[in-house]
């Protein structure tokens, strides 16, 4: 079965300085991963996926995204923070064969950027 | 328009009382996804549809709720007899045949149960 942990549910930052979301799974196939984003009053947006090409992946707005398989990780960083990337960051597991089964949700990791 | 479409976007109903809620994913799109979003938290997991294949159910929290997709197409998840902790957004996504291509989300229907 797969899951996913998002170590943080709130991260603070200062704009202009980076963001670092972690995000931990485990899956028992080769999983494909994914983060979301989710603005206030807004619906979930895609910000980036891996689906076993590059290990490092990069999404919208500047955001990208590392593998690990070594340490199961997929975290989302970005190097200087924008006001406009406080937001709710979920990251997404979906782990079957063939990759059809349902996404897993992590809980979320609130972030907050201070002028 | 060419995202995914749920109706209504907001819905107050009496406790006791049954809902339905729409969905009308992408058009192609073989996959369709519920899910549920209670006040601050995560998404919880309810039921996936892919293809003719039978429905996971596994997250349906109770027997009051069950979903339908007809014709491979729209979707409506029903409760009935709604309670106060039905209260939350319900959300609709879908993707092409499997889920590594990444799932497209509604904007949500926001249910009250008073």
């Amino acid at each position: 079965a797969q899951s996913v942990t998002q170590l943080d549910s709130h991260v603070s930052v200062s704009e202009g300085t980076p963001v670092l979301l972690r995000c931990n799974y485990s899956s028992s196939y080769s999983p494909s991963l994914f983060w979301y984003v989710q603005h206030p009053n807004k619906g979930l947006q895609l910000l980036l996926k891996y689906t076993s090409a590059a290990t490092l992946v990069k999404g919208i707005n500047g955001f990208e995204a590392e593998f690990k398989k070594s340490e199961t990780s997929f975290h989302l960083t970005k190097p200087s923070a924008h006001m406009s990337d406080a937001a709710e960051y979920f990251c997404v597991v979906s782990d079957s064969p063939d990759n059809t089964d349902k996404l897993i949700f992590g809980t979320g990791t609130r972030l907050q950027v201070f002028p | 328009g060419a995202g995914v479409s749920q109706s209504p976007s907001n819905k107050v109903t009496e406790k006791g009382k049954d809902v339905e809620l729409r969905c009308d994913p992408i058009s192609g799109h073989t996959a369709l996804y519920w899910y549920r979003q209670s006040l601050g938290q995560g998404l919880e997991f309810l039921i996936y549809f892919q293809g003719n294949s039978a429905p996971d159910k596994s997250g349906l929290p109770s027997d009051r709720f069950s979903a339908e997709r007809t014709g491979g197409s729209v979707s409506t998840l029903t409760i009935q007899r709604t309670q106060q902790e039905d209260s939350a957004v319900y959300l609709c996504a879908s993707s092409k045949l499997n889920a590594g291509k990444g799932a497209f989300f509604g904007q949500g229907t926001r249910l009250t149960v008073v």
